[in-house]
């Protein structure tokens, strides 16, 4: 199963774009990418999933290469609220049930 | 459908007591999943389920837990003889899955428990 690296801590200003890459190098082929954001107490909420090229909703875009190797959310003009631990996740269609999440990124939204 | 549902919020239970706490998934999602976060970490899966069929079960999901999904609906998870270090949140999710395809979890916001 994909195993995902993330840059422990991001720190942006208010109104910047932030762009956090998530490496997974043992992706599978039927393998998604999605990402999650989590609040204190609060579960954590989906954001995104891709397979490959870019994805965009009205939250994010995820940016993923042509080797799949790795990933970029990207957040544009982030305001305090979006100050969250974000998770990158792979798998296919039996899921994440092996996965834990790891710790993820914790980006703080200075103002 | 106001997405998952997880009772309660809070539990405070004293060492050695049972607790149950109760999930209600997305109704039209087919896989219902159990997740124990403690602080600083992410999710650590404990057991997933197929409409009423239990399919994975994790190692740390010792004998003193038991999970069930009656009917492929609710779900609930107990756990017996509370140790101290069962204190943390118990995180529920629901995810539609279809055409090759997990089309992402939805997470309920989780019930704190605190073994004293």
């Amino acid at each position: 199963l994909a195993k995902t690296t993330q840059p422990i801590s991001m720190d942006s200003y208010e109104g910047q774009e932030v762009n956090i890459t998530c490496s997974h190098n043992n992706i599978a082929t039927n393998d998604y990418i999605t990402w999650y954001q989590q609040f204190p107490s609060q579960g954590p909420r989906f954001i995104i999933q891709g397979y490959k090229t870019k994805v965009t909703n009205e939250v994010a875009s995820l940016f993923i290469p042509a080797d799949r190797k790795s990933s970029t959310l990207s957040l544009p003009r982030v305001s305090l609220s979006d100050t969250a631990v974000y998770y990158c996740l792979v798998g296919g269609s039996g899921g994440y049930q092996k996965v834990t999440f790891g710790i993820g990124t914790k980006l703080q939204v200075i103002p | 459908d106001t997405g998952v549902s997880q009772d309660p919020r809070h539990k405070i239970t004293k060492r050695g007591q049972n607790v149950t706490f109760r999930c209600d998934p997305i109704s039209e999602h087919n896989r219902l999943y159990w997740y124990r976060q403690t602080l600083g970490q992410g999710p650590e899966f404990l057991t997933y389920f197929q409409n009423e069929a239990q399919l994975e079960k994790s190692r740390l999901l010792s004998d003193r837990f038991s999970a069930e999904r009656p009917k492929g609906s609710f779900s609930t998870l107990e756990i017996q003889r509370t140790e101290q270090g069962d204190s943390a949140m118990y995180l529920c999710a629901s995810s539609l899955t279809g055409e090759g395809r997990n089309y992402g979890y939805t997470f309920g916001s989780g019930t704190r428990l605190t073994v004293v």
